[in-house]
């Protein structure tokens, strides 16, 4: 099983705004910094947020990212079907000294 | 663009040891930190280890008695190999670049399967 727990699956209808969430523990989220990527299988991953709430250029601001204590979320607002693929975060893990992975979220567009 | 290549045998058989090159184009292998992580079927995102270009590595204590990371700058590219392989090896095997030393990970390949049959 994965260190950080996200849920499995999330979906929502297009212009609508979804949030998934990715929680953690003191060694990890807690006191480090979260990164979200977009991941369709067979494809190279894409960072969409790091330092918790940074977008790297390029990445729409309709992608958003906050953290709160042990916990973090990404959310979509303007949902579009190009959005229809696979979500993970990654935090730093003291513990482990290297990067800690979400499970993964499938997005459904309906 | 920075782009990554992994490349090796996707077919290995138990007990040998598994070999991977990342080929990094348009940008320099130098003064960045890049990991291998991989993902088994059906499960999640699993950290291998990560190599700084000066040659620093760090591992996995799950694999750390497996695992060697080795960096090429003259080829601009990295290795991964992983002895005495098991069955619950098989995964897809990605590279990465470090973002810092910890953003997160700014670049990705597209993945390798390497199959360890029963």
């Amino acid at each position: 099983h994965s260190v950080l727990t996200q849920p499995p699956s999330a979906s929502g209808t297009p212009g609508q705004r979804v949030t998934i969430s990715c929680s953690g523990s003191s060694s990890n989220i807690g006191s480090n910094t979260v990164s979200w990527y977009q991941h369709l299988p067979g494809t190279a991953p894409k960072l969409l947020i790091y330092l918790n709430d940074q977008r790297p250029s390029g990445v729409p601001d309709r992608f958003s990212g906050s953290k709160s204590g042990t916990s973090a979320s990404l959310a979509i607002s303007g949902l579009q079907s190009e959005d229809e693929t696979g979500y993970y975060c990654v935090a730093w893990d003291d513990s482990l000294n290297g990067p800690v992975f979400g499970g993964g979220t499938k997005l459904t567009v309906l | 663009q920075v782009q990554l290549q992994e490349s090796g045998p996707g077919l290995v058989k138990p007990s040998e040891t598994l070999s991977l090159t990342c080929s990094v184009s348009g940008g320099s292998i130098k003064n960045y930190y890049w990991s291998w992580i991989r993902q088994p079927p059906g499960k999640g995102l699993e950290w291998i280890g990560y190599i700084y270009w000066s040659g620093n590595t760090n591992y996995n204590p799950s694999l750390k008695s497996r695992v060697t990371i080795s960096v090429d700058t003259s080829e601009n590219q990295f290795s991964l190999m992983l002895s005495s392989v098991t069955a619950a090896d098989t995964a897809v095997y990605y590279c990465s670049r470090h973002y810092d030393f910890w953003k997160g990970f700014d670049y990705w390949g597209q993945g390798t399967l390497v199959t360890v049959p029963s």
